[in-house]
């Protein structure tokens, strides 16, 4: 069973210039999660799908962040426009439906020039 | 909030060392939690959980014990090995059935195991 993709693995752009993030969660599973990692500091949730919809979006930090993920498969994650403080790593993680346990892509690894 | 606090690293041992990795947590409920691993290059894997007070969490050769008394999680193996070196992320659940079970991390530890 191929575990959580993401693409691309390192992206480097210029600050203001816009990048998609993709993830492709294991297949079967409803909920899928993006994190982030900056700087070398905690990961922090960004939000949450179950299936298409939204379940919790309160780790979103601004609107230059919009996630979406049509037919409740894969997730995409645009930043628009890029600011310097984005740049860290954006982690994926996928689980069955009412279960605890997530399983983590390898991240994408942004950096904001 | 909910948060989690893990002693700073790098954690360097020499092959065959005692390993405690700290990790202690703030909750307003009962939550789950989590060791994760992240080895060079990889992504985040689950290495360890426990759900409940006085549970024991182990695999791989690494334990950790929810302490409720003490909120904490701390992470130990007996004899660690070069191919321990990774990252170790303490974490914690607060979900409920039908809700969202985001992980609130702690800020890793970096382990640098020697030959």
């Amino acid at each position: 069973e191929a575990g959580v993709t993401q693409f691309p693995s390192h992206s480097v752009i210029e600050k203001g210039q816009t990048v998609t993030l993709r993830c492709d969660p294991i297949s079967g599973h409803d909920n899928l999660y993006w994190y982030r990692r900056v700087m070398g500091k905690e990961i922090k949730f960004l939000l949450h799908f179950v299936k298409e919809s939204k379940q919790d979006e309160s780790g979103m930090p601004n609107n230059r962040f919009l996630a979406e993920r049509t037919g409740g498969t894969y997730s995409t994650l645009k930043v628009q426009p890029a600011e310097l403080e984005d740049s860290g790593v954006y982690f994926c993680a996928s689980s069955q439906v009412r279960q605890e346990t997530q399983y983590f892509g390898p991240g994408t690894r942004l950096l904001v020039l | 909030g909910d948060s989690v606090t893990q002693m700073e690293g790098p954690v360097t041992l020499s092959e065959e060392a005692f390993l405690t990795i700290n990790c202690t947590y703030t909750a307003t409920g009962y939550p789950s939690l989590f060791w994760y691993v992240q080895y060079p290059g990889e992504g985040l894997q689950l290495l360890l959980k426990a759900t409940k007070a006085d549970d024991k969490g182990s695999n791989k050769g690494f334990e950790a014990t929810y302490r409720k008394e003490t909120t904490s999680f701390h992470l130990e193996k007996g004899s660690v090995q070069v191919s321990d070196s990774a990252v170790y992320f303490c974490a914690l659940s607060e979900g409920r059935m039908d809700s969202s079970y985001k992980l609130i991390f702690g800020s890793g530890t970096r382990l640098l195991v020697r030959p």
